[in-house]
């Protein structure tokens, strides 16, 4: 059973950065493709980004600027690092694996049980 | 950018379908998803690949995509079934959320 679990501090101030890891279980990281996705409160799921296997990435547009993802094979953990955040970055921030990427419409079957991180001073 | 439009609400009553749907530009030529989101838990894959349901996910959901509209039908709804619904889609190796539709089941 593939299992997904986020890390990383809760609270960012602004203008620094925000770092979260997903352990995965279960499961090699790789293979498949793995993604971040937010949900700031009231509002709805915004994907940010995804790491695949050979190391390569692909991140939202909107985002692209401040988003670096990357993965420690050793430990089975990828991670997020998002610069300059603001408190419009206030989210929960998922971590979900996709089996094929773009194309295959395979969907994001696991998901992480999500982590809130919070941007205030 | 890619854009799917969802409509903000639906309401249906116990043991009726109801069906959300998600639109999009030529919307039918890709494969949506479909994601069920309860208040305080993850989402959950109900339909992937327009109309394909994962292991677990019960035969009253369903799904469609022609044209520029894809459709989420939940047949003999019940009141687990209130939650966020999301669909999704891969633009140009992009993941496009819709912006979710609230099932009420009054």
């Amino acid at each position: 059973q593939v299992q997904l679990q986020e890390s990383g501090p809760g609270l960012v101030k602004p203008s620094e950065t925000l770092s979260l890891t997903c352990t995965v279980s279960g499961a090699s990281i790789s293979s498949y493709f793995w993604n971040w996705i937010r949900q700031p409160p009231g509002k709805g799921l915004e994907w940010i980004g995804y790491f695949f296997d050979t190391g390569s990435t692909n991140y939202n547009p909107s985002l692209k600027s401040r988003v670096t993802m990357s993965a420690d094979t050793s430990k089975n953990q990828f991670s997020l690092k998002l610069s300059s955040v603001t408190a419009a970055d206030t989210a929960v921030y998922y971590c979900a694996r996709d089996k094929r990427g773009s194309g295959f419409g395979d969907g994001m079957d696991v998901w992480g049980q999500g982590t809130t991180v919070t941007v205030s001073s | 950018s890619y854009e799917l439009t969802q409509p903000p609400s639906v309401s249906v009553s116990p043991g009726q379908t109801a069906s959300i749907t998600c639109s999009g530009d030529k919307l039918g030529n890709k494969y949506v998803c479909w994601y069920q989101k309860k208040p305080g838990q993850s989402p959950v894959l109900v339909i992937y690949q327009d109309t394909q349901r994962p292991s677990g996910i019960p035969e009253r959901f369903s799904g469609s995509n022609s044209g520029n509209t894809a459709t989420l039908a939940i047949s003999g709804t019940q009141a687990m079934d209130e939650a966020d619904y999301f669909c999704q889609a891969w633009d140009s190796s992009t993941a496009v959320f819709g912006g979710g539709t609230k099932l009420t089941v009054l």
